[in-house]
């Protein structure tokens, strides 16, 4: 079992719709991520979060600690979202620093 | 300000050949990371530098595989004797420090094909 899971794999949507990733891990974290990684291109760090919720412009990220799972929101989605999300989270070694772990990624396909 | 800089962004070798992978990180970033990334698999840590060390190889091959992060220049993962199966893309970030909070820019990635 991998220990960064995430769900969907593959997920298509409308325009407009809302969307929601998953992210579930199953080992003690200080911090976890969300990137973006278009086809053929580079990763743009979307958030980075060790609680709560964060937001930026239709972005949204949440994490729950107790329950190890982090969600990634997306309002009024638009093709130029068209991408894969991906979740990672730093290993928490208590006091050493551990290195990312990645999910597989979310492969997110928005048609007009 | 630039961000993190990889080259070349594409990379062609034969089998047996040697591959040189670059990346200049962000400026005032003095902690290096790279990542691999194999089709249809999800990214891998493989090394992490810091100025003139390397402090965790973990996820290297423990063969043909290198890495630097020298005082002057750019920080070099370096493959000998490539084979098909180091195909990948690899990424590198880089970090203004090492605690937990610290978030890591990547850079846009080298694609290797080895054929």
């Amino acid at each position: 079992k991998n220990e960064v899971e995430q769900s969907p794999q593959n997920l298509t949507a409308q325009e407009g719709e809302f969307i929601t990733i998953n992210c579930s891990y199953s080992v003690g974290i200080s911090a976890l991520h969300w990137l973006q990684q278009h086809p053929g291109g580079g990763i743009v760090s979307l958030f980075m979060l060790s609680s709560g919720k964060k937001k930026h412009g239709r972005l949204i990220a949440t994490i729950n600690i107790q329950e190890k799972h982090s969600s990634l929101h997306i309002t009024a989605s638009h093709p130029r979202d068209s991408a894969v999300y991906i979740c990672a989270v730093k290993e928490d070694y208590g006091g050493s620093q551990g290195n990312l772990i990645f999910g597989k990624g979310t492969k997110l396909s928005v048609k007009p | 300000n630039a961000g993190v800089m990889q080259n070349p962004r594409h990379l062609v070798r034969r089998r047996g050949q040697e591959a040189r992978l670059r990346c200049s990180p962000m400026k005032g970033h003095s902690h290096v990371y790279w990542y691999r990334q194999l089709p249809e698999e999800g990214l891998k840590f493989m090394v992490y530098l810091q100025k003139e060390n390397i402090i965790d190889e973990s996820g290297m091959p423990k063969e043909r595989f290198s890495a630097e992060f020298p005082k002057e220049g750019p920080s070099i993962l370096r493959i000998q004797q490539v084979v098909r199966g180091d195909s990948a893309a690899y990424f590198c970030a880089s970090s203004l420090n090492r605690g937990p909070y610290n978030e890591q820019f990547f850079g846009p990635g080298t694609r290797l094909t080895v054929l």
